[in-house]
Order: structure tokens, then C-alpha cells, then sequence
């Protein structure tokens, strides 16, 4: 089974500032994929980065990086130099190879603060 | 990029009629959509996958019978809840895989559901 774990519920940051918003799982997948989203207060679902279990290299698009830690089985995503229009929920997912299902968090609400 | 839309936005009916939503993906072909539900504050809960030509893959817990799931095109499926109740309101969002590596799911901007 597949399972991720967000333990943070709310988080602030000061604007420009970066922030980790952290994201565990666990899966007996050898193959798999992690994933971020940004959900603002519209409700809509943004993706933001992907990384795949065999990447070698640590996944980046823009202003967020992903901190994949496989032996530990962590994915945190880092946000730097925060904009205020940063502040929404955040949700880390994960998709095993064997099917097209995603696992999501519970999410994370960041507020940044000006 | 992939754009999914879905129709409509926001709908408020009776309880005991039915309501249909519609998932489209309008750039690209999907042969999987995904249906999921979010209550306020909380995470989205995967319902059903919806496969092009063939049934829908039901999640445990999810009544088929009331969310009815038809992907009748490579691009258009369908969420018809059925003899709705107040209890079923919610965020009903849906997503299609893109292919693309990664095979990372676009979503559709949602719909609310309020039933009176």
C-alpha cells in the first residue's frame, strides 16, 4: 500500500525568504514518482514538480526544488524567496509504476507573511 | 501546457436529483481520468479512475451506483451523481494523466456541489 505523510498542517514564512515543507512515504514500489501541487484558495490544483525514484539528480523548476532523500524516503519541497502569491495549501502525491493512481497528503497550508 | 476543464463550476440543486459533471481535456488525449472528491481543509480522496471505452475502477468505500462514470471519448468524462443528498456536497475535482514523463495528472479547476 501506498502511503504519504505531511506533518506539517500550517506553516508561515517571511516573504523573500525560502521554506521546506516536508513530505514522507512509503511505498514496496521499486519504481515510482513524487509529486507537488499548489492548491490556492480557488481550488484548483497546479502542478508544481516531479521527480521520479531513479532520478539521480534532485528535481528543480524555478523557485521550487525537491529535496529526495530515497534512503530516507523524504521529499521535501523548497520554496525560495517567497512571494506573498506563494500562500495556498501545498500537497506532495506519489504515483506507483504499476498503476496511474495518485496518493496525496494531507497538505500543508503556507502563509507568507509581507 | 495540458489544460483540463470541467463544467460546471459551481451547482446548487435539490436533494434527490441528479447532477451531471463534466472533465474534458481539450489539448490533449486521455485515455485515464480520475475522479476525486475534497471536503473543506482536507486532502483530495481518489473516488474512481475512469478508463476510455471500458467501466470505471471504483475505490473502496465509493458507491457505483451513485457516482455514475462514463468516459465515452479520449477526451470527455462524466461524473453523474445520483439522487443527491446533502451529505454528498463537496469539491468534486477531476484529472487526466498527461503521458508526458513523469505522467503527472492535470486537474481540473473543480466544481462545487451544494445540495439542498
Amino acid at each position: 500500500a501506498q502511503k504519504i505523510t505531511q506533518t506539517q498542517p500550517g506553516m508561515f514564512v517571511q516573504e523573500k525568504e525560502a521554506v521546506t515543507l516536508d513530505c514522507t512515504y512509503d511505498t514496496s514500489d521499486p519504481s515510482y514518482g513524487l509529486f507537488w501541487y499548489k492548491q490556492p484558495s480557488s481550488g484548483e490544483m497546479i502542478f508544481l514538480i516531479y521527480q521520479g525514484s531513479y532520478d539521480q539528480q534532485n528535481a528543480t523548476e524555478g523557485r521550487y526544488s525537491l529535496n529526495f532523500q530515497k534512503a530516507r524516503k523524504s521529499a521535501n519541497l523548497v520554496i525560495s524567496a517567497s512571494q506573498l502569491g506563494d500562500s495556498a495549501m501545498y500537497f506532495c502525491a506519489m504515483r506507483a509504476n504499476t498503476g496511474n493512481q495518485f496518493y496525496f497528503g494531507t497538505g500543508t497550508s503556507l502563509t507568507v507573511i509581507p | 501546457g495540458a489544460v483540463v476543464s470541467q463544467h460546471p463550476s459551481r451547482v446548487i440543486c435539490k436533494s434527490g436529483t441528479s447532477v451531471k459533471i463534466e472533465c474534458r481535456s481539450l489539448d490533449f488525449q486521455a485515455t485515464t481520468m480520475f475522479w476525486y472528491r475534497q471536503f473543506p481543509k482536507k486532502s483530495l480522496m481518489l473516488m474512481a479512475t475512469s478508463n476510455e471505452g471500458s467501466k470505471a475502477t471504483y475505490e473502496q468505500g465509493v458507491e457505483k451506483d451513485k457516482f455514475l462514470i462514463n468516459h465515452a471519448s479520449l477526451t470527455l468524462s462524466t461524473l453523474t451523481v445520483t439522487s443527491a443528498h446533502p451529505e454528498d456536497s463537496s469539491f468534486y475535482i477531476c484529472s487526466a494523466a498527461s503521458g508526458r514523463v513523469g505522467n503527472e495528472q492535470f486537474f481540473g479547476p473543480g466544481t462545487r456541489l451544494t445540495v439542498l
